[in-house]
């Protein structure tokens, strides 16, 4: 069954810093790919997505994310982070068994030092 | 701008009452979705809608059942609360024809059973 993970629940970075957060996902065919950022106290936004094509793909508020079939990987990327950036984010892939659902990794809330 | 209502921010009940949680979507949407979100497993999918008066059981459905009467509304119950049903709710709708099209969320149901 399609499965993501993420590895890391908690990540702290400087501002200014670049950030990286991983997230693999199992799937046997070219897997629909997602990742949303939720804010503290909101909903869920979508950040960027990817079916195919071009690998790199480039999101709303800086981001971008990489897609690499042979390490099985979607990670998301800024190469500066903003204190406004300090969320918790999901990494996401669409379910093909019956109908079709997304199915969330268990998240990375990310800290920003100021 | 699409927008998701959930009638309460945060709710109390105790133990064995019943609990109405409502989510409004003004967009016209066929498809809505009810996630519970709880720390280090993500968001996980208890019931969705493709149509009016139309449900699926999604990944954790026990303890739970929905009511689709309007096109706009999608209400989760609890039949009988317990404590194990403390947790964040999320409602979320997306546009037609789109499986692969974003999902579209509320702010949340932060729900506390004692």
């Amino acid at each position: 069954a399609q499965s993501v993970t993420q590895p890391d629940i908690h990540i702290t970075v400087s501002e200014g810093a670049s950030l990286e957060l991983r997230c693999n996902y199992s799937y046997g065919a070219t897997p629909y790919l997602f990742w949303y950022v939720q804010s503290p106290g909101q909903g869920l936004q979508l950040l960027l997505k990817y079916f195919s094509g071009d690998t790199l793909v480039q999101g709303i508020k800086g981001f971008e994310a990489e897609f690499k079939r042979s390490q099985s990987s979607f990670n998301l990327r800024k190469p500066s982070v903003h204190w406004s950036d300090a969320a918790e984010y999901f990494c996401a892939v669409v379910r093909i068994q019956g109908a079709q659902k997304l199915v969330f990794g268990q998240g990375t809330r990310l800290t920003i030092n100021p | 701008d699409v927008k998701v209502t959930q009638s309460s921010r945060y709710l109390v009940k105790r133990t064995g009452e019943k609990v109405f949680l409502e989510c409004v979507q003004d967009m016209d949407h066929e498809n809505m979705f009810w996630y519970r979100q709880d720390p280090g497993l993500g968001l996980r999918l208890i019931y969705f809608s493709y149509d009016v008066k139309m449900k699926e059981k999604g990944d954790i459905p026990e303890g739970y059942s929905v009511s689709r009467e309007k096109k706009e509304r999608f209400s989760l119950i609890l039949e009988s609360a317990s404590t194990n049903q403390t947790s964040m709710y999320l409602c979320a709708s997306r546009p037609p024809p789109g499986d692969l099209d974003e999902l579209f969320f509320g702010s949340g149901t932060q729900l506390s059973v004692l």
